[in-house]
């Protein structure tokens, strides 16, 4: 069965510092990857997501994830972060085809001044 | 503007009670999606459908019931046989399959005393 490990519940980094968060996958074949972000009481946003091509991809508010195939691996990433980019991240995976995202249990992104 | 609308934000019920959460799509999407979430579980899939007059359970099912009569209301209705209902209750919905981004709403925290 697929899953999702994210195996860091809460990371906190200092505002204008680099950022990783990791995701690890278990899935038979090339799975479709995605991270969401999630603010407070609210639903869902699609940062990004990778299907198939270049390994590296881009998404929105300056963020980028790579797929490591030989590590099953789909770390995001950010150069730089903003206090308010401060939330939680999500980080999915989904098989081709019409079937159920499977979600990993979030990391929680602390900004500090 | 199109998007997904769920209301209303905040629920709350007795023990015992029926209770149904609305969720209205104005994106023409085939697909459309319940999760729970709850902290440290990430989400978990309810029921989904992929096309009007059918849907199917997913992981965590039991105590849950949904219709798709309309293409664009997916209405979940959380029975008496749930047996922890509190939690934060998300509908989303895609194009077709979750391989396509999937858009969420802003959730309905449903609180039972």
């Amino acid at each position: 069965a697929q899953s999702v490990t994210q195996p860091d519940i809460h990371i906190t980094v200092s505002e204008g510092a680099s950022l990783e968060l990791r995701c690890n996958y278990s899935y038979g074949a090339t799975p479709y990857l995605f991270w969401y972000v999630q603010s407070p009481g609210q639903g869902l946003q699609l940062l990004l997501k990778y299907f198939s091509g270049d390994t590296l991809v881009q998404g929105i508010k300056g963020f980028e994830a790579e797929f490591k195939r030989s590590q099953s691996s789909f770390n995001l990433r950010k150069p730089s972060v903003h206090w308010s980019d401060a939330a939680e991240y999500f980080c999915a995976v989904g098989p081709t085809g019409f079937q159920k995202l499977v979600f990993g249990t979030g990391t929680r992104l602390l900004v500090s001044p | 503007d199109g998007g997904i609308t769920q209301s209303p934000k905040y629920l709350f019920r007795k023990e015992g009670q029926n209770v149904t959460l609305s969720c209205e799509q104005n994106l023409n999407h085939d697909a459309m999606y319940w999760y729970r979430q709850d902290p440290g579980q990430g989400l978990r899939l309810i029921y989904y459908s992929q096309i009007v007059n059918d849907f199917q359970k997913g992981d965590i099912a039991e105590g849950y019931s949904v219709s798709r009569e309309k293409k664009e209301s997916f209405p979940l209705t959380v029975t008496s046989a749930q047996k922890n209902p509190t939690a934060f209750y998300l509908c989303a919905s895609s194009i077709e399959g979750m391989n396509t981004e999937a858009f969420f709403g802003q959730g309905t925290r449903l609180t039972v005393v």
